[in-house]
């Protein structure tokens, strides 16, 4: 099956500076490439995602790109505030219908932007 | 939360009970999933649905059956409690896109 890598665990900047989280997936079948934010005692929310006929998306200060040829998928915010400070996850799937909807998850990053 | 709500949200029960999580939503979405979050394992499927009595097994199944009567419900249940149960548990919903909303969770402790 899928399998997810998500690097770092943790990661510290200081607000303004950029952030970026980086995953690796292993099926290349895989086709749909979400991103999660998950605050303190709240449910993961979806913030980008990117499907793999682009190699990049971009929304206001966050962008996602994808490397197919790799394998690997990554997360940049830009002039971060202490408002991003949360969990991210990646994920992956292959995004075709039924059971290929199943995501696969990375472990996750604490992102801690410090004022 | 995308119009779904998970009842209750926090629960607390002895070993050998059995206990039902429900998942409602309100956006008529085809596939409901059932997540369970642990520190250092992330998010991991424990089952899933396709539609109204269609469900499969996820990574983590074992000890969970669930039910799909209706559209908007999805339930999880633990037949007979065990402290290694002891977790958040998150139901997200996706339509026809595959993006997937998930709902506030419900954290549960298995004494």
């Amino acid at each position: 099956g899928e399998n997810v890598e998500q690097h770092p665990s943790t990661l510290s900047v200081q607000e303004g500076d950029s952030a970026v989280i980086k995953c690796t997936y292993s099926d290349s079948a895989s086709n749909y490439f979400p991103w999660y934010k998950q605050e303190l005692g709240k449910g993961p929310q979806l913030i980008i995602d990117i499907r793999s006929n682009v190699g990049e998306k971009k929304d206001q200060r966050i962008a996602v790109t994808l490397n197919k040829t790799a394998k690997h998928f990554s997360l940049h915010i830009t002039e971060t505030q202490p408002e991003d400070s949360a969990v991210y996850f990646c994920a992956a799937s292959k995004g075709s219908g039924g059971s290929n909807y199943k995501l696969t998850f990375g472990k996750g990053t604490l992102l801690t932007v410090n004022p | 939360d995308a119009g779904i709500t998970q009842s209750p949200r926090h629960k607390v029960t002895e070993t050998g009970t059995p206990v039902t999580l429900r998942c409602h939503q309100t956006e008529n979405h085809r596939y409901m999933y059932w997540y369970r979050q642990d520190p250092g394992h992330g998010l991991r499927l424990i089952h899933y649905s396709y539609g109204v009595k269609d469900t499969d097994k996820g990574e983590v199944s074992d000890g969970y059956s669930v039910s799909r009567s209706k559209t908007e419900d999805f339930l999880l249940t633990l037949e007979s409690a065990t402290s290694s149960q002891t977790s958040v548990y998150f139901c997200a919903i996706s339509g026809a896109k595959n993006e997937q909303y998930f709902g506030p969770g419900t954290r549960l402790t298995v004494t």
